[in-house]
């Protein structure tokens, strides 16, 4: 079956740090790949995605690139602001008709002025 | 863009009790979900629904059910609420055809206690 690694929380850096949260997945077929992000007291949004091996998905400073051979796509920001405080998941579809999502656990960060 | 509506940010319910947790999205969209978060654990998906009066089991169905009488709307029904069903709800839906390259578009979240 499918499934999401992603590295264990909680991250706590400072304001213009880079960041990086790792995730490797395992996945049937070609699976289309994702970050969503949850700021305090709201739902999921989608922050990027990447549809294909070595797309490079990017939104907000934020950057992940679908690396097939090494089945990752790790989260990375040159330089992260207090407002990136946040709980990040991986996740992945496989296709199919349902367009069912499969999560990683969730990365907290936060981010000191 | 899509709007998906969660009844209630917060709710207060006893053991015991049936509880009504109410989803609605206003973009037509077939395939509408719910999932339970909690902390160390991500998101786990309960149920999804991808047409009117359709329904699967999704990961951890026991203990719920769900009901799509109408396109729009969503219900997750907890027969007998327990307190380790205390938890964040969240509900999503994305439109057929989309493609599995498209998001999920998520509410707000129900933050639910179960006393």
């Amino acid at each position: 079956g499918n499934s999401v690694t992603q590295m264990e929380g909680p991250v706590t850096l400072s304001e213009e740090a880079f960041l990086t949260i790792n995730c490797t997945y395992t996945a049937t077929g070609y699976p289309s790949l994702f970050w969503y992000v949850q700021y305090p007291g709201e739902g999921l949004q989608l922050l990027l995605k990447a549809t294909k091996a070595d797309d490079k998905g990017s939104n907000k400073g934020f950057e992940a690139t679908y690396r097939k051979e090494t089945t990752s796509f790790h989260l990375e920001k040159g330089s992260v602001q207090v407002s990136d405080s946040a709980v990040y998941f991986c996740a992945l579809t496989s296709g199919g008709s349902n367009y069912k999502l499969t999560f990683g656990k969730g990365t907290l960060l936060t981010v000191n002025p | 863009d899509v709007k998906v509506t969660q009844s209630s940010r917060y709710l207060v319910k006893r053991t015991g009790e049936k509880v009504f947790l109410e989803c609605v999205q206003d973009m037509d969209h077939e395939n509408m979900f719910w999932y339970r978060q909690d902390p160390g654990l991500g998101l786990r998906l309960i149920y999804f629904s991808y047409d009117v009066k359709m329904k699967e089991k999704g990961d951890i169905p026991e203990g719920y059910s769900v009901s799509r009488e109408k396109k729009e709307r969503f219900s997750l029904i907890l027969e007998s609420a327990s307190t380790n069903q205390t938890s964040m709800y969240l509900c999503a839906s994305i439109g057929q055809g989309h493609g599995s390259n498209q998001p999920q578009h998520f509410g707000d979240g129900t933050r639910l206690s179960i006393l």
